[in-house]
């Protein structure tokens, strides 16, 4: 069955970077694209962009150019999103999730918490 | 950058249908369709409907979208108290090369 399992949750400190990782099973890695999607607690979903595993083509959303980089292994079937310059607004749950029409399948979320 | 419009709740009573509306432009919604997503408290959004009528295997026929022009709607009929959740609406908007979402709207099963 198709899984994507994200690494744990992150405490970081403001200015700090952040790696959060999304091993994916259960299906052809290359054949899907991926996304990454952010929920600040009690708010609702912010797109922060998206990769294609085959090639590592990536897109952004406006708000996080410069800021984020998404990256594939095929090897090990993983996706990392890196953010840098953090600050306490990206405190949030982060999730990826895979691309066929829409998400159908979603990560379990990584909680990172940004604060001094 | 500009998001979808969804009414931020609405309230039905058990067994009844709640209708859910999602409003967005003709780069977005009018274009490529919607999709919806329910999330529960503490969990990762559910896809429950795509490209405007499509419904994901699993996926209760009580759960039923449809587009008129720029704006999206989900149906849920016979309400469940499992219903009650949080509903977002998305779709990709070739303007901006951007997936966007509305703000969600929260669905209260009285």
């Amino acid at each position: 069955q198709v899984q994507l399992v994200q690494s744990g949750a992150e405490l970081k400190k403001p200015g700090a970077s952040l790696r959060v990782s999304c091993k994916a099973s259960g299906y052809t890695f290359t054949a899907y694209y991926m996304h990454w999607v952010r929920q600040a607690p009690g708010q609702g979903l912010e797109w922060m962009g998206i990769i294609n595993p085959s090639s590592g083509s990536t897109a952004y959303a406006q708000k996080f150019q410069g800021r984020v980089t998404m990256t594939g292994d095929t090897s090990t079937s993983t996706v990392y999103m890196e953010l840098s310059s953090l600050r306490s607004e990206d405190t949030a749950m982060y999730y990826c999730g895979r691309e066929a029409g829409s998400v159908d399948y979603w990560g379990q979320g990584t909680l990172v918490t940004v604060s001094s | 950058q500009a998001g979808l419009t969804q009414p931020p709740s609405v309230s039905e009573d058990l067994r009844q249908t709640a209708t859910l509306t999602c409003t967005g432009n003709s780069n977005n919604v009018g274009n490529q369709g919607a999709a919806w997503l329910q999330q529960h408290q503490g969990h990762p959004p559910k896809l429950v409907s795509y490209r405007n009528d499509n419904r994901p295997s699993g996926i209760s026929e009580r759960f039923s979208a449809s587009r008129s022009g720029n704006t999206a709607s989900l149906t849920i009929t016979g309400l469940q108290p499992e219903d009650e959740a949080d509903y977002y609406c998305s779709a990709w908007d070739s303007s901006l090369s951007a997936w966007v979402f509305g703000g969600g709207t929260k669905l209260t099963v009285l």
